[in-house]
């Protein structure tokens, strides 16, 4: 069955440490979503792909980074982890040209000390 | 201001009885109303969508969209423990699938 993993699940880093979140899916949709969630403020979108060598920022991007070579996976990179990142993670894939089909996947929860 | 208002609950409710749940928000412009059903420590998964205005129903669930008001309803009838879960709308406006999520509400359901 088609599916989209992330890894690690849970992550504890220091401040000022690269950190890469890990996504991928095997929907081979184009459309690929980072999200964080926190408490009150539900899903904000971090960045966002429609397909290989396509990025682009969302609404909370600062201090996020993402690449895309290839349709299955769209690693997070955070450049410089700050105690603000601390938060759950959600990578999600679409291929809808709406967009309101999102497949998302478990969630990596990441603390940073 | 933000632009999707979902009131985070906890709303709790015993077993069999009507859920009611509503997001209001500010674009005119979103086209496409979604509700999300997320289980603690899981992702979010899609229940339904609704285009435009109108009523949508899908086995115990009803989702309403009232774009003159600019507010979306959930109803889940005969509720179970199951349906304990938290539940997100979101919307967007476009054909490129950027959501405008709510905060979420959180539904227990007692047996």
């Amino acid at each position: 069955d088609a599916e989209i993993t992330q890894s690690p699940r849970h992550k504890i880093t220091e401040t000022g440490r690269q950190v890469t979140l890990a996504c991928h899916q095997t929907w081979n949709h184009n459309n690929m979503f980072w999200y964080r969630q926190d408490l009150g403020h539900g899903l904000r979108l971090i960045h966002y792909s429609y397909g290989v060598q396509d990025t682009n920022k969302g609404e909370v991007s600062d201090g996020y980074s993402v690449s895309r070579s290839n349709t299955e996976d769209l690693p997070l990179t955070l450049e410089s982890a700050a105690s603000s990142q601390t938060s759950v993670y959600f990578c999600a894939s679409s291929d809808s040209p709406q967009g309101h089909e999102q497949f998302f996947g478990p969630g990596t929860r990441l603390t940073v000390l | 201001q933000k632009e999707v208002e979902q009131d985070p609950g906890p709303l709790s409710v015993p077993e069999g009885a009507i859920v009611s749940l509503n997001c209001t928000y500010s674009n005119s412009a979103f086209q496409y109303f979604m509700w999300y059903r997320q289980y603690s420590r899981k992702g979010p998964e899609l229940l339904m969508y609704t285009y435009s205005s109108g009523n949508k129903e899908d086995g115990r669930f009803t989702a309403q969209v009232d774009k003159s008001s600019k507010y979306i309803s959930l109803f889940i009838r005969d509720s179970q423990p199951s349906d304990s879960a938290t539940y997100l709308c979101a919307m967007t406006t476009d054909s490129w699938g950027k959501l405008q999520f709510g905060a979420g509400t959180q539904v227990v359901v007692t047996p």
